[in-house]
C-alpha cells in the first residue's frame, strides 16, 4: 500500500527558509523509474508543480521558482526533502507531495498517489 | 510554459445528470493530458491520464477525451460523492501546469 505524509513547520517568517519533509512507504526511490514530486496549492486556487527527484537522484525543478528551491533525499530513499530560500507571503499554501506513475517514458508525468498535504502559513 | 484553462470555473447540477468539464491547452498537448479530483479536505485524487484512461477504482461513470488543445472530462449519472473540485494537468511540455478548476456542487 502506497502512503506519502508531508510535514513542515506550520508557520514561518518572510525572508527565512522553508524546510519541507515527504516520508512515504509501499515503495522506495531506489526503485527504477520512480520519481516523487513537490506540488502546492494556495487555499481555493489551483496546483502548483515545484520540483522532483528520481531513482537516480536527478532533480527537476519549476524554472519560475528554480533559483529558490533544493530538492533531495535520503540514503535511505524513504524520504525526500524540500528547502524553499526567502520566502514571502506567497508562498502559503497547502504543500503535498506526490508519486509520479513508475517509468521510463517521458510522458509519465502524472501523479497516482498523493500525501494529505502540510499547510505552511507565511507571516510576521 | 503551457497555459491550461479550464471552464466553467464552477458548476451547479443535479444528481443522475450528466456533467461535462473542458480544458483548453494554449498549443497541443497530443493527449498527455490528465484529470484530478479533489474532495474538499482532501488531497488530489487521479481521475483520467492519456487524455481517456481510467485510472485504477475509478467508477466508469467518469471518462474523458479530446486531442489537440480540446479536452474534456465527463461525469455520467451524477452522484452525491461526486461533489468536488477537478483539475485538468498537462504533461506534454515541461514544466508541468494545472488548470484553474472546476468547482462542481449539487443543485
Amino acid at each position: 500500500q502506497v502512503t506519502l505524509k508531508e510535514s513542515g513547520p506550520g508557520m514561518l517568517q518572510p525572508s527565512k527558509t522553508l524546510s519541507l519533509t515527504c516520508s512515504f512507504s509501499g515503495f522506495s526511490l531506489s526503485t527504477s523509474g520512480m520519481v516523487v514530486s513537490w506540488i502546492r496549492q494556495p487555499s481555493g486556487k489551483s496546483l502548483e508543480w515545484l520540483a522532483a527527484i528520481d531513482w537516480d537522484g536527478d532533480k527537476y525543478y519549476n524554472p519560475s521558482l528554480k533559483s529558490r528551491l533544493t530538492v533531495s533525499k535520503d540514503t535511505s530513499n524513504t524520504q525526500v526533502f524540500l528547502k524553499i530560500t526567502s520566502v514571502d507571503i506567497a508562498d502559503t499554501a497547502t504543500y503535498y507531495c506526490a508519486r509520479r506513475r513508475r517509468g521510463y517514458s517521458a510522458h509519465y508525468w502524472y501523479f497516482d498517489f498523493w500525501g494529505p498535504g502540510t499547510m505552511v502559513t507565511v507571516s510576521s | 510554459d503551457i497555459q491550461m484553462t479550464q471552464s466553467p470555473a464552477s458548476l451547479s447540477a443535479s444528481l443522475g445528470e450528466t456533467v461535462t468539464i473542458e480544458c483548453r491547452a494554449s498549443e497541443d498537448i497530443y493527449s498527455n493530458l490528465a484529470w484530478y479530483q479533489q474532495k474538499p479536505g482532501n488531497s488530489p485524487q487521479l481521475l483520467i491520464y492519456d487524455a481517456n484512461s481510467l485510472a485504477d477504482g475509478v467508477p466508469s461513470r467518469f471518462s474523458g477525451s479530446g486531442s489537440g488543445t480540446q479536452y474534456s472530462l465527463k461525469i455520467n449519472s451524477l452522484q452525491s460523492e461526486d461533489v468536488a473540485s477537478y483539475f485538468c494537468q498537462q504533461y506534454n511540455n515541461y514544466p508541468w501546469t494545472f488548470g484553474g478548476g472546476t468547482k462542481l456542487e449539487l443543485k
